[in-house]
């Protein structure tokens, strides 16, 4: 069975502290993705990587940034977290193939920044 | 571009019919269907390809009209297990996979006994 793990689901953080979300797959998938999902605003992209050490900014990168050392590891960090990034995150992975490939998410991460 | 999806919310009783409707302002190669439960992540239903090919759900159909760049998800006889937001999403660029999926804002479904 495909799983998408992510460690935490329920963080509470203070203004100005720098956040790690972990996610690790195991489907060994090229592609990994973070999204960020806001009520009326459905799931929108912050960063994804289709290789080790490679990433890209998806629609919404600032405040943010992403590591990839290995396959099946996909970290996002928040450098300084402030109010507006409370929300909730989901780590997805996905195979690298043309058509009919869809993605897995995660369980999601619920972050709270006071 | 983000899909649009239509209605924004839908409540039904129990056993009646539900269309929810997707549309982008850009060609497709491909459309994917959602379901998100409350505090849950999104589990896949289906997949549409272009060229016709439909990979998914056995109880919920769907279509995929390339020409309009649109698809419909279709419930029949909805069941009480058939609530949550219903997401359709399409490939950000050029359908490979390396460049994740845009998702619409989805679509409230709620069914009562």
């Amino acid at each position: 069975d495909v799983k998408v793990t992510q460690s935490s689901r329920y963080l509470v953080k203070r203004t100005g502290e720098k956040v790690f979300l972990e996610c690790v797959q195991d489907m060994d998938h090229e592609n990994m993705f973070w999204y960020r999902q806001d009520p009326g605003l459905g799931l929108r992209l912050i960063y994804f990587s289709y290789d080790v050490k490679m990433k890209e900014k998806g629609d919404i990168p600032e405040g943010y940034s992403v590591s990839r050392e290995k396959k099946e590891r996909f970290s996002l960090i928040l450098e300084s977290a402030s109010t507006n990034q409370t929300s909730m995150y989901l780590c997805a992975s996905r195979a690298q193939q043309l058509g009919g490939n869809t993605i897995y998410f995660g369980e999601g991460s619920w972050l709270t920044v006071v | 571009q983000q899909p649009v999806q239509s209605p924004q919310a839908v409540i039904l009783r129990e056993g009646e019919d539900a269309v929810i409707n997707c549309s982008s302002s850009k060609a497709l190669y491909s459309v994917h269907w959602y379901r998100q439960k409350h505090g849950e992540a999104p589990v896949f239903l289906m997949i549409l390809l272009k060229g016709g090919e439909q990979k998914g759900h056995d109880k919920i159909s769907a279509s995929f009209n390339e020409k309009k760049q649109q698809s419909s998800l279709y419930l029949t006889a909805s069941q009480l297990s058939y609530s949550g937001t219903y997401f359709c999403g399409t490939d950000r660029y050029s359908g490979g996979g390396a460049d994740g999926l845009t998702f619409g804002k989805g679509t409230h479904l709620i069914i009562q006994p």
